[in-house]
């Protein structure tokens, strides 16, 4: 049972455009969502996060969008650099004090110059 | 400071032998949890220990053990190995646990043959 679900398993954008990565779940206990990076042989490196309570949570380049409703969540980043290319995973809690986080498949992202 | 130590990081085993990998957090983090990457399937997470208690355990057999001890370092060992146990095996840590933000370690890339 998959509670966490990346549907694109890759996507491609040019340089300086937006890259929406986009994430579903079905538990509505969950209650913090995160995303993280990964570049091949690293581990996976934290990007944003948002609680519950809010829809949208910015960093930089990075925003984070949250459709309660829906049970969608969404990472718009703008403008996408050469950098940015690597896999991103989605990840929910129930609560944000815990070490158990529900990842989804990830989505490998590709930034073309 | 120093990140998030896993040891060893790659290994060579056969069917029914047992592994032990170790993971040394960051300074001052007294949360590790462990999570398996296999293709396809994300991060799945393993268990998580806190002050060497288990505070929380995904759904992996018995075959799959862990421990902490009281400088926060952690170990986990999967007996009687099967092919299906190759994977990267990522440890995480964090202060408490919370907010969800966990460090990631470099992972133990292990192969079973």
């Amino acid at each position: 049972d998959q509670q966490v679900k990346q549907n694109s398993p890759s996507l491609s954008v040019q340089e300086g455009r937006i890259s929406i990565l986009n994430c579903d779940y079905t538990n509505s206990m969950f209650d913090y969502f995160l995303w993280y990076k990964k570049y091949p042989a690293e581990g996976p490196t934290f990007l944003i996060s948002i609680s519950s309570i809010k829809d949208k949570n910015e960093d930089g380049r990075f925003t984070v969008f949250l459709n309660k409703s829906a049970k969608h969540l969404s990472l718009h980043i703008v403008p996408s650099q050469p950098g940015d290319s690597a896999v991103y995973f989605c990840a929910a809690t129930p609560t944000s004090n815990t070490g158990k986080l529900i990842f989804g498949q990830g989505t490998t992202l590709q930034v073309k110059p | 400071k120093a990140g998030v130590t896993q040891t060893p990081r790659y290994l060579i085993k056969t069917r029914g032998q047992q592994v032990t990998l170790s993971c040394s957090p960051i300074s001052g983090h007294r949360s590790v949890s462990w999570y398996q990457q296999t293709p396809g399937q994300g991060l799945q997470f393993l268990f998580e220990y806190f002050s060497e208690t288990q505070r929380n355990k995904g759904n992996f057999p018995g075959r799959f053990s862990g421990r902490q001890f009281s400088n926060s370092r952690s170990e986990m060992n999967v007996s009687t190995l099967e092919l299906g146990d190759s994977a990267l095996y990522l440890c995480a840590s964090s202060v408490t646990g919370g907010t969800g933000e966990l460090f990631f370690g470099e992972g133990s890339r292990l192969t079973v043959l």
